[in-house]
């Protein structure tokens, strides 16, 4: 595998019920992010993970919960969504270091449908 | 606050034709790197290219080159020689260099590719 997988790539799920998004780099990056990705909107920012520690929420609901256990893999748990939030949500990494331009590499996505 | 506008909702262009998408960005740090992505239907966000507020030279890759006008604050991406796989969405994004993480996406624009 190269660059930045995530699995699944389609993912149908109920208001009930509980899912995971997983997200793994083999760039060697320090940094992941989850962004949140819907029709005629610009792309948002969820969250960010520097060195597996949370440095960024931005303010998203207590119902997407990020887990990031080492520097090459990240999560987001699903549970109690909403219709609304049917997106292609993406993941990202890029390496951290001073004096990098820092540019972030994705995924190809999953385009999640909260029926 | 950063800020980009892509103002173009679409654009044809013939294959072979070089073609020209805008960008313009707002940001009141001196130091910050400007990024084009291309987002073909499947959905993976490719990076492109990248400027530094800094650079003294226009950035070029391959086929991409940046039309950077610091005074202007635009951006512009010059496809030459378009393909027919150059159809795809075009974010343009901006990531201020002074400690922010967050890489601000302009809302994009659909470039096709006519044969």
């Amino acid at each position: 595998e190269t660059g930045v997988t995530q699995t699944p790539r389609h993912l149908v799920m109920g208001m009930t019920n509980k899912k995971s998004l997983k997200c793994e780099q083999h760039l060697g990056h320090n940094a992941m992010y989850w962004y949140k990705q819907s029709a005629k909107k610009p792309l948002e920012l969820m969250f960010v993970y520097n060195f597996k520690e949370q440095t960024e929420n931005n303010s998203v609901p207590s119902r997407f919960s990020p887990e990031c256990p080492n520097s090459s893999h990240l999560f987001l748990h699903l549970h109690t969504l909403q219709p609304e939030d049917s997106a292609l949500y993406l993941c990202a990494s890029s390496t951290r270091l001073a004096g990098d331009p820092d540019t972030q590499y994705f995924g190809p996505g999953t385009r999640l449908t909260v029926l | 606050a950063q800020k980009i506008t892509q103002t173009q909702p679409g654009m044809f262009v013939q294959e072979k034709e070089a073609v020209t998408l805008d960008c313009t960005y707002d940001t009141s740090d001196p130091s910050y790197g400007l990024f084009w992505y291309k987002q073909p239907s499947s959905g993976e966000m490719i990076f492109l290219i990248y400027q530094g507020s800094y650079d003294q030279q226009n950035a070029t890759e391959g086929r991409y080159s940046l039309n950077f006008q610091k005074a202007r604050k635009s951006a512009n991406l010059v496809i030459s020689a378009s393909q027919l796989g150059d159809s795809a969405m075009y974010f343009c994004a901006m990531r201020e260099l002074g400690g922010s993480e967050k890489l601000v996406f302009g809302k994009g624009m659909k470039l096709t590719v006519n044969p």
